[in-house]
This record gives structure tokens, sequence and C-alpha cells, in this order.
């Protein structure tokens, strides 16, 4: 069975300030994909990235970054220079052969409040 | 272009009942798939449609149904209405079977929140 454990309930942070949202997924497959997803408060989730499990190469987006690393089965997001449009939750998620990508398996979410 | 549109957007139901949520995916899109979002529960999933065909289910009672029209648009019905089923319902497509191992980005609406009162 596949689980993802975002620790991270809720984060606050003042704009500006670097911030890293963590994820731990759990899975006997060796091939496997890893997403990451935002949910603003009107609901919709926002794709942000979508990394496979024999990629490991960081990767950086303008003020995101994700850090994928096999070796403790996390998969990191940061945000760097935070700002007040980054609130939202967030969501890891992760989806297996066989199977389709529609048929994730999410982590609780990270709320991420930036204040000014 | 248009982006998943989900209907009703808000609605309020009586224990019993049932209710249908529409979705229309983003044009050209074939696939369709339903997630539940609850505060205890989180995202769940609860199947997908492709080619009016349901390809993949999630762990939900009977009660849950949904089926996809031959213009991809798709439905989910949730028979005899209990507290527990108030939640978000989200909808995504995606322009073929997400399989994973395609390049198949998956889109999600904004969602139903569906309240059993």
């Amino acid at each position: 069975a596949q689980k993802v454990t975002q620790a991270q309930t809720e984060i606050s942070v003042v704009e500006k300030e670097d911030v890293t949202l963590d994820c731990v997924y759990e899975t006997r497959d060796t091939t496997y994909y890893l997403f990451w997803y935002k949910q603003p408060p009107s609901g919709e989730l926002v794709f942000l990235i979508r990394r496979n499990s024999f990629d490991e190469q960081n990767e950086i987006s303008g003020r995101y970054s994700w850090n994928f690393q096999k070796s403790t089965s996390s998969f990191n997001f940061t945000i760097t220079a935070s700002q007040v449009v980054d609130s939202a939750v967030y969501f890891c998620a992760l989806a297996t052969l066989p199977g389709t990508a529609s048929k994730l398996t999410f982590g609780t979410g990270t709320r991420l409040q930036v204040t000014l | 272009k248009a982006g998943v549109t989900q209907t009703p957007r808000y609605l309020i139901k009586t224990r019993g009942q049932q209710v249908t949520l529409s979705c229309s995916p983003i044009s050209g899109h074939r696939s369709v798939s339903w997630y539940q979002q609850t505060p205890g529960q989180g995202l769940q999933f609860l199947f997908e449609y492709f080619s009016e065909t349901q390809r993949n289910k999630g762990n939900f009672p009977g009660r849950f149904s949904g089926r996809q029209f031959s213009n991809s648009r798709s439905e989910m019905n949730v028979s005899t209405l209990e507290l527990g089923d108030s939640a978000l319902y989200l909808c995504a497509s995606s322009l073929y079977l997400a399989t994973i191992s395609s390049g198949n980005t998956i889109y999600f609406g904004e969602g139903s929140w569906l309240t059993v009162v």
C-alpha cells in the first residue's frame, strides 16, 4: 500500500522568508510518480510539478524548487522569498504502476500562511 | 481555454436524499476522474472514466456512482446521503487516460461543496 506523509499541518511565515514543505512517501514499487499540488481557498487543485522515480534531479521553477531524495523517500518543496499569494494548502501525492496518474494517493496537506 | 467546470458549486441536501454533480472537462480532454475531500479523510480517489467507461475505482460504497457521456462530460451520483458525505467533490480531466507513464497533466476544477444536513 502507498502512503504519503506531510507532517507539517500548518506553517506561518512572514513575507520574503524561505519555507520548506516536507513530504515523505512509502511504496514498495520501484516505478512511481510524485506530485505537488496547490489548493487556494477557491478549492481548485493547481498542478505544480510531477517527478518520476528514476529522475532524482532537483528542479527549480522561479521561486519554487523541489528536492527529491530516494534514499530518504522524501520529496520536499521549497518556496524562496515567499509572498502572500503563496498562502494555500499544499498537497504532495503519489501514483504507482500499474495504475493511472488519476489514482493519486494524497498526503494530508500543509497549510501555508504568508503574512506581511 | 476554459478549465474544468463543475456544477453546482455549492449545495445543501438532507440525509437520505440523492445528489448529482456535474463536470465538464477541458475541451478535448477525454479522461475524467473524481475525488472526495473531507477534513477527516483528506483527498480520496473515487473513480475515473475514459471513453464512457469506468477505468478505475476507489474504495467507496456502491452509493457512489458515476458515468461519462459521449462528449466526455461526467456526472457523479451519491444516493441515500449520509452526514459523512459532506465534502468537497473535485473533478479532474486529462487529455488521455492518465497513465503515469505518459506526459499527461491532470487539471482539477474548483469543486462542488456538498453539505448534508
